[in-house]
């Protein structure tokens, strides 16, 4: 089973809108992280935003902030007022405390701004 | 803000020859990880190194492969007689102790010819 799976293979939204990018994972390791990062075009991978498994409340970095429903297992990220910049692929990742030296990615989504 | 860095930016080599791509993880990180991209690709997990020794590592990341932290700063992949699917974005990454993110280095592109 996939452990990370972003269902989103390309977006379109419009400059200055907000779009929310969807990641579901699964594990039955009761603590783990989630992370988004992005890469643009010139290949570098840039870390965006962290949510702890037993964080209360949801992460919030900038305009960037992680909609995590535990109940549901996903970790939708959430971009408002889009800009131009934000065009990039995202991808979604997890870390599973009891095995903590691994990442687990998930395909990622390729976000394109619209002027 | 310190940084992963990565060296060369990007290498071509022949089919068959041995590459060392090399990575200076951020100083005072205790965990090194490689991963690998595809062009277009998702990013793939090759292995993950902690205390100078591999801590886990995936089905890639066969007898081919190797890493080394060679120095206290240093921590290498070596590919022995590469195939032209090697050809990709090698990316290592570091972090910190406890729940702390991975940050990665700029890559290597890595082209087989």
């Amino acid at each position: 089973a996939q452990k990370i799976t972003q269902t989103q293979p390309g977006m379109f939204v419009q400059e200055k809108e907000a779009v929310t990018l969807d990641c579901t994972y699964d594990t039955s390791d009761p603590s783990y992280g989630l992370f988004w990062y992005k890469q643009p075009s010139s290949g570098e991978m840039i870390f965006l935003i962290y949510q702890g498994s037993y964080d209360q409340q949801n992460a919030t970095e900038g305009r960037y902030s992680l909609n995590f429903q535990k109940a549901r297992k996903s970790a939708n990220l959430v971009i408002s007022a889009s800009q131009l910049g934000d065009s990039a692929m995202y991808f979604c990742a997890m870390r599973e405390v009891y095995n903590f030296n691994k990442f687990y990615f998930g395909s990622g989504t390729k976000l394109n701004v619209k002027p | 803000e310190p940084e992963v860095t990565q060296t060369p930016s990007h290498q071509v080599t022949q089919m068959g020859q041995e590459v060392i791509l090399r990575c200076v993880p951020i100083s005072n990180h205790l965990y090194f990880y490689w991963y690998r991209q595809i062009l277009g690709q998702k990013v793939e997990f090759l292995v993950s190194f902690y205390n100078n020794e591999i801590s886990e590592k995936s089905e890639i990341f066969d007898d081919q492969f190797s890493v080394e932290r060679p120095d206290g700063s240093n921590f290498t992949l070596k590919i022995r007689s590469t195939k032209l699917e090697d050809s990709a974005m090698y990316f290592c990454a570091s972090r910190g102790d406890g729940d702390q993110p991975q940050h990665f280095g700029d890559g290597t592109r890595l082209s087989i010819l």
